[in-house]
């Protein structure tokens, strides 16, 4: 099974900060990553796919990057409601598997 | 609007059989895949399986000598059943949409394994 390892595991940050989070992949998932963002007692909401793409609705302050086993979340001008947990996915190779997760508390 | 809403026993008996329903609207599932994914309290998600658009599946090996996965296209369902349940399966059960990586999750359903 590939194996996701994210970091940090939580990060503190100021509102209008820029912060990243990153997911190491155990071998080359070819950009077939994805990031969440989980709210307390909420499912997960899709943020980026294939590394880099936006999805729908998302705003434009969340980009994706990377290639390989190498990938990053970054969100600028942080906001209030960006306080969540978030995932990152891979869908290259069954089983799929997720990191571990990113708690994003703001300050 | 695209929607899946899970459905099933809040509360399971250890060694018992766990039979979950995910109903969809606003897509065939001809045309997308369907994926069922776990989420333990506290802790990060784990993909147990595909029902792929044609038809066939795809299987979390760590899961797959106790997990079926089927469909009924003319309900718009598919179906989880996974046996000989413990308490580390306790968790929230997610039925989610995609071609690849999802893109739109239901609602979850709690799940709890104990006597």
């Amino acid at each position: 099974d590939i194996q996701m390892t994210q970091s940090p595991a939580s990060l503190s940050a100021s509102l209008g900060e820029t912060v990243s989070i990153e997911c190491l992949a155990s071998e080359d998932i070819y950009n077939n990553l994805a990031w969440y963002q989980q709210k307390p007692g909420k499912s997960p909401q899709l943020l980026i796919y294939y590394a880099s793409s936006l999805q729908d609705g998302v705003p434009s302050r969340f980009s994706g990057s990377g290639s390989g086993t190498q990938y990053s979340l970054k969100i600028n001008s942080l906001e209030s409601e960006d306080a969540a947990t978030y995932f990152c996915l891979q869908d290259s190779e069954y089983p799929w598997t997720f990191g571990g997760g990113t708690k994003l508390e703001l300050k | 609007q695209v929607q899946l809403k899970e459905s099933g026993p809040g509360l399971v008996q250890p060694s018992e059989t766990l039979s979950l329903t995910c109903t969809v609207s606003g897509f065939s599932l001809t045309s997308y895949s369907v994926s069922w994914v776990r989420q333990p309290s506290g802790k990060g998600p784990e993909w147990m399986g595909r029902m792929w658009y044609d038809g066939d599946t795809a299987y979390n090996s760590a899961l797959k000598s106790r997990l079926s996965i089927s469909r009924d296209t003319s309900k718009n369902q598919v179906f989880l059943k996974m046996n000989s349940l413990q308490t580390d399966d306790t968790g929230t059960y997610y039925c989610t949409r995609g071609l690849g990586a999802p893109d739109c999750w239901g609602q979850g359903v709690m799940v709890t394994v104990s006597s």
